[in-house]
C-alpha cells in the first residue's frame, strides 16, 4: 500500500473554503485516490475518489497533482457539520482500504 | 434496511469471556469488511468477505478472533477469551464490489473488556 502523509489537524472558519492536503509519493499507477471522512461517533463515510483528473461531486472536489504524488480535497464552504477526521487512501481495488490517522478538521463558527 | 446495521451498539464484558458482534450489510452488497478502531487511530483492517468466503483475513490479530458469513449476508465477528486490549470500536462496512469506493460503514460496536 502507498504511504500517505496528512497533517494531523487543521482549522477552518465556517463558510470558508478548506483545502486538505495529502502526499502519496509511492502511489502506484493503478491506485485510485479515495477520500473518506469520519464524523464523531460514526463510521467513516465515502467522500470522493479519482485517478488522474480532478473530480467534483456534491460533497467536495478532488484536485490531483499531475505527477499523482499528492492530492487535495476541497470543501468549498465549510460548515459545522464538516468537522470530522478526513482520510486519504490510495487503493487499486484489489485489497481492502487501509486507513491512516487522517486529518482532524475543526470548523469554527 | 437503508444502511449497515451493527448490534449491539455497546458491549461490556469481563476478561476471559466470549463475545459475538453482528453486522447486517446493505442488501445486495457482496463485499463485507470488519475493522477495529482504537481511540485516536484510524480504522484497522481485520477481515474481508466476498460472498460467503473470507477473501482476506490477514488483519485478524490472533486465533482468538474469528468471523463468519454463512449465507453471504449477515456476518458475525467472534472473539474468544477476551482481553482488555481487545477494547475498541469494531466497525463493519459493505460494498457492491471490492473496488475501494462506496464502502458504507455501520456506526460500530463499542466493546469494553473489564
Amino acid at each position: 500500500d502507498a504511504k500517505t502523509t496528512q497533517p494531523n489537524s487543521m482549522e477552518s472558519n465556517e463558510e470558508e473554503p478548506v483545502h486538505l492536503p495529502c502526499n502519496h509519493s509511492t502511489i502506484s499507477g493503478t491506485d485510485y485516490i479515495h477520500w473518506y471522512r469520519q464524523l464523531p461517533s460514526q463510521g467513516p463515510e465515502y467522500v470522493i475518489h479519482g485517478l488522474t483528473s480532478n473530480v467534483n461531486n456534491r460533497m467536495a472536489s478532488l484536485a490531483i497533482a499531475e505527477d499523482r504524488k499528492s492530492s487535495t480535497l476541497i470543501l468549498h464552504r465549510a460548515t459545522l457539520r464538516d468537522a470530522a477526521v478526513y482520510y486519504c487512501i490510495p487503493n487499486s481495488g484489489n485489497t481492502p482500504l487501509v486507513f491512516g490517522k487522517g486529518t482532524r478538521l475543526s470548523v469554527i463558527a | 434496511g437503508a444502511g449497515v446495521s451493527q448490534t449491539p451498539s455497546n458491549k461490556v464484558t469481563e476478561k476471559g469471556k466470549y463475545v459475538e458482534l453482528r453486522c447486517d450489510p446493505i442488501s445486495g452488497h457482496t463485499a463485507l469488511y470488519w475493522y477495529r478502531q482504537s481511540l485516536g487511530q484510524g480504522p484497522e483492517f481485520l477481515i474481508y468477505f466476498q460472498g460467503t468466503g473470507a477473501a482476506d483475513d490477514s488483519g485478524l490479530p490472533n486465533d482468538r478472533f474469528f468471523a463468519v458469513r454463512p449465507e453471504g449476508s449477515v456476518s458475525t465477528l467472534k472473539i474468544q477469551r477476551t482481553e482488555r486490549g481487545d477494547s475498541a470500536v469494531y466497525l463493519c462496512a459493505s460494498s457492491l464490489s471490492a473496488e475501494g469506493y462506496g464502502y458504507t460503514f455501520g456506526s460500530g460496536t463499542r466493546l469494553t473488556v473489564v
